[in-house]
């Protein structure tokens, strides 16, 4: 079946640093991809997507691109906050929305002034 | 608007008892799924239901039953408790099957059993 790998945590970075979040995937078909991010005592809110092939989705400063060749779909922040301090899940589901979505674990991210 | 609402926030549950969850989900928004959250095998997909049909199972004991209403919201159950069954509950609901369907998660319903 679909599955989701994303790198393992905890990520501890100092503030303004660089932030890469790995993220693979393995899927029959041609899914979307999702990044959904879990604020402490919160429930999941949609960060960014991608719906096909060298799409690239961003939101408040995070990138990702949606890499075929290499079935990857990796995070990027190019300078983190405190308040960036999550966890974070990539996610697939097959592009016309009919399976559930699929997530990786989960990676920590904490932001240290 | 309003968001995905769960209720209870919290529940504590004695094993072998039986506990019931609500959804509403956003306005206009068909379709309600369920995903249980957990440290060792993070986010599972438990049901998802449209037009008070379920369109897709995980894979769960039958313990796990869920149903949704005309009105969209969703319920679910599980019976005979076990500690196992402890989590964070997350429901999410989106406009229905399609493209570019994006799902809203609700605050999640946190489960103990003791």
């Amino acid at each position: 079946g679909d599955s989701v790998t994303q790198m393992e945590g905890p990520v501890t970075l100092s503030e303004e640093a660089f932030l890469t979040i790995n993220c693979t995937y393995t899927a029959t078909g041609y899914p979307s991809l999702f990044w959904y991010v879990q604020y402490p005592g919160e429930g999941l809110q949609l960060l960014l997507k991608a719906t096909k092939a060298d799409d690239k989705g961003s939101n408040k400063g995070f990138e990702a691109t949606y890499r075929k060749e290499t079935t990857s779909f990796h995070l990027e922040k190019g300078s983190v906050q405190v308040s960036d301090s999550a966890v974070y899940f990539c996610a697939l589901s097959d592009r016309r929305g009919n399976t559930p979505l699929v997530f990786g674990k989960g990676t920590r991210l904490s932001v240290i002034a | 608007k309003a968001g995905v609402t769960q209720t209870p926030r919290y529940l504590i549950k004695t094993r072998g008892q039986q506990v019931t969850l609500s959804c509403s989900p956003i306005s206009g928004h068909r379709s309600v799924s369920w995903y249980q959250q957990t440290p060792g095998q993070g986010l599972q997909f438990l049901f998802e239901y449209f037009s008070e049909t379920q369109r897709n199972k995980g894979n769960f004991p039958g313990r796990f039953s869920g149903r949704q209403f005309s009105n969209s919201r969703s319920e679910m159950n599980v019976s005979t408790l076990e500690l196992g069954d402890s989590a964070l509950y997350l429901c999410a609901s989106s406009l229905g099957p399609g493209v570019n369907t994006e799902a809203f998660f609700g605050q999640g319903t946190r489960l103990t059993v003791v």
